[in-house]
């Protein structure tokens, strides 16, 4: 039962370097989204996939672009990255149907920015 | 408009008894979803509970329970019975009608022995 899987899990980029994170998941599920998690602050929404094909801003797109490459997929892409990026980044996804379906969670990526 | 507040930064309780973390949140959506989610020290996201806006009943899991307060915005998560693997950060989420969480800062319980 793999469920979300990321890849890499850690990663140190210098600034102005770019990076694709990867999100896989096996379960099916329609909805894709990107967080991330900087001390005291929980977690932020990124990009979000309702359904394959499409894709929306969440709370903090600035300096980030994703991909729904297909119902299994999903990748954030830092373009030109910056120390202010430095956070650790989750996948998650979720059944749309209803509000009551849990976002099923990936073990994260550790970014550092130098 | 910060939807979801947990106000307490840290907690310590001793092993076996309960402990109760506070989460309120704001909504106009007659219609949400409220979730716990754990993460220990190893950084990893696990889902332990949910209710609904709907739901007669508290909703419990083993030994996660939820007091639902509905007129006063309240989702407070109940561990009882604490053991020195719940020492970890524990977040409330609520999910309203476009499907997206929003996260509380997380509390930080500490199980102590």
């Amino acid at each position: 039962n793999a469920g979300v899987t990321q890849t890499p899990k850690f990663q140190v980029l210098k600034t102005g370097q770019s990076m694709t994170l990867q999100c896989a998941q096996d379960m099916n599920h329609n909805s894709m989204y990107w967080y991330r998690q900087d001390p005291g602050m929980g977690l932020r929404l990124i990009y979000y996939s309702a359904s394959e094909g499409t894709t929306d801003k969440g709370e903090v797109p600035n300096g980030y672009n994703v991909s729904r490459l297909n119902k299994r997929e999903f990748s954030l892409r830092l373009e030109s990255a910056a120390p202010s990026q430095t956070s650790v980044y989750f996948c998650a996804s979720s059944d749309k149907t209803g509000t009551n379906q849990p976002q099923h969670f990936g073990d994260g990526t550790r970014l550092s920015i130098l | 408009a910060q939807k979801i507040t947990q106000t307490q930064p840290g907690m310590f309780v001793q092993e076996k008894e309960a402990v109760t973390l506070d989460c309120t949140y704001d909504t106009s959506d007659p219609s949400y979803g409220l979730f716990w989610y754990k993460q220990p020290s190893s950084g990893e996201m696990i889902f332990l509970i949910y209710q609904g806006s709907y739901d007669q009943q508290n909703a419990t899991e083993g030994r996660y329970s939820l007091n639902f307060q509905k007129a006063r915005k309240s989702a407070n998560l109940v561990i009882s019975a604490s053991q020195l693997g719940d020492s970890a950060m524990y977040f409330c989420a609520m999910r309203d009608w476009d499907y997206k969480l929003s996260f509380g800062a997380g509390t930080t319980v500490t199980v102590r022995a």
